[in-house]
């Protein structure tokens, strides 16, 4: 079956601006997680979705940055007045449950975000 | 706090010879751990994870790892490496602190392979 897909692959923006980053996940996962990659972070937690509720925002690195999940399947990440430091890797998974007791997650290709 | 250190940020093997590639952990709660591998330009794969079941952990293309409380340790191994197995390796323990299951990355491990 069909992967987690992200969309755009990349994304080449002024400093300021606002951009979307698209997730979709696999077909009845009802856990979603975004995470960021940037070279001297490393892979970090953003957010975590169970079902259309994020009972943990806690990586969020700003107030600059939200999220959605709509119907349960469909997430949206958005970075309002891009800064250079968000230049980075925007990676998605998602997996069949999430909490204490998680299934393994699936992670989909990424959006490379440039901030110029 | 939940954490994995990866010991080495790269290591260079020829191709036929072992591998190792080497990882802590420091957790309060029985720990899920996984190995992840990156290749250039692509998705993360999940490579093997462990879940207290058996210590010694099968995973795909030859790979294993061994969780030993003791040491804290959970170190990927391969009998023998292949060209293609160079890549970006990711040791990772889900964080069972906040019941979200997120996962803590470490540090990763570049992973050559020489003719």
């Amino acid at each position: 079956g069909a992967g987690v897909s992200q969309s755009p692959s990349n994304k080449v923006t002024e400093k300021g601006k606002d951009v979307e980053l698209r997730c979709d996940p696999i077909s009845g996962h009802t856990a979603l997680y975004w995470y960021r990659q940037s070279l001297g972070q490393g892979l970090e937690f953003l957010i975590y979705f169970q079902g259309n509720s994020a009972p943990d925002k806690s990586g969020l690195p700003s107030d600059r940055f939200s999220a959605e999940r709509t119907g349960g399947s469909v997430s949206t990440l958005t970075i309002q007045r891009t800064q250079q430091e968000d230049s980075a890797v925007y990676l998605c998974a998602s997996s069949l449950n999430g909490g204490r007791a998680p299934d393994t997650q699936y992670f989909g290709p990424g959006t490379r975000l440039t901030v110029l | 706090a939940q954490s994995v250190t990866q010991l080495d940020s790269h290591v260079s093997v020829s191709e036929g010879t072992p591998v190792l590639l080497r990882c802590n952990y420091s957790s309060s709660y029985s720990p899920s751990l996984f190995w992840y591998v990156q290749h250039p330009n692509k998705g993360l794969q999940l490579l093997l994870k462990y879940t207290s079941a058996a210590t010694l952990v099968k995973g795909i293309n030859g790979f294993e790892a061994e969780f030993k409380k003791s040491e804290t340790s959970f170190h990927l191994t391969k009998p023998s490496a292949h060209m293609s197995d160079a890549a970006e390796y990711f040791c990772v323990v889900s964080d069972g602190l906040s019941n979200t299951g997120k996962l803590i990355f470490g540090q990763g491990t570049t992973l050559q392979v020489k003719p």
